[in-house]
């Protein structure tokens, strides 16, 4: 059974620094996908990572994915407030099938 | 242009009762996806489409979860004899094609008590 794991679960930090987020998954996989929800609110696509050695950012957000490691990173660059908020991976294996398989989330607070 | 939109926003019903979800997708999306998540996890996959067809349902919990897109574009999750376990956001999306950004909508809080 694919497992996605994602490390830390909780994150407080404060503004103006810098943290990564893990993303790490059992399978083999090339397609991972993060996502931010904000409280009592629906996801939002954030990053495609399709190959490996895929990097993409966004404003202060970096995601990279190493499919031989099995293993995908979200880089915080010096953290503002508005970017408190849960993160998820998502995963997609080789199987044949477009089914997603989400990780845990990591809530992350920004304290100013 | 519109967002992925759903149906109702909250549904209370009780113990054993029949409950219908609805997703209007993004117009010309092909794929759409059921999610369910509980409070404090991530979204658990349920099924997925692929223009009318399911093409991957292994996440239904049990056969009182059954899902349609009969035209390709609008689709209805059914859910038979709810229980109080099947509490949960269900959550859907739609992208233009499979592997694509997927777009979430706000999703329907189903509360069975």
């Amino acid at each position: 059974e694919l497992k996605v794991e994602q490390n830390p679960l909780f994150l407080s930090m404060q503004e103006g620094k810098n943290y990564t987020i893990y993303c790490n998954y059992s399978t083999t996989s090339d397609r991972l996908y993060w996502y931010r929800q904000d409280p009592g609110k629906s996801l939002e696509s954030l990053f495609v990572l399709l190959s490996n050695g895929a990097v993409k950012q966004e404003g202060r957000l970096m995601a990279s994915l190493d499919t031989k490691a099995r293993l995908s990173t979200l880089h915080i660059t010096a953290a503002v407030h508005d970017l408190s908020a849960t993160y998820f991976c998502a995963v997609v294996p080789y199987s044949g099938t477009y089914k997603y398989i989400f990780g845990t989330g990591t809530r992350l607070k920004v304290l100013a | 242009g519109a967002g992925v939109s759903q149906t109702p926003s909250n549904k209370v019903t009780e113990k054993g009762k029949y409950v219908e979800l609805r997703c209007d997708p993004i117009s010309g999306h092909t794929a759409l996806y059921w999610y369910r998540q509980s409070l404090g996890q991530g979204p658990e996959f349920l099924i997925y489409f692929q223009g009318t067809g399911a093409a991957d349902d292994s996440g239904l919990p049990n056969d009182r979860f059954f899902a349609v897109r009969p035209e390709g574009s609008v689709s209805t999750l059914k859910i038979q004899r709810t229980e109080r376990g099947d509490s949960a956001v269900y959550l859907c999306a739609s992208s233009l094609m499979l592997q694509e950004t997927q777009y979430f909508g706000p999703g329907t809080r189903l509360l069975v008590l």
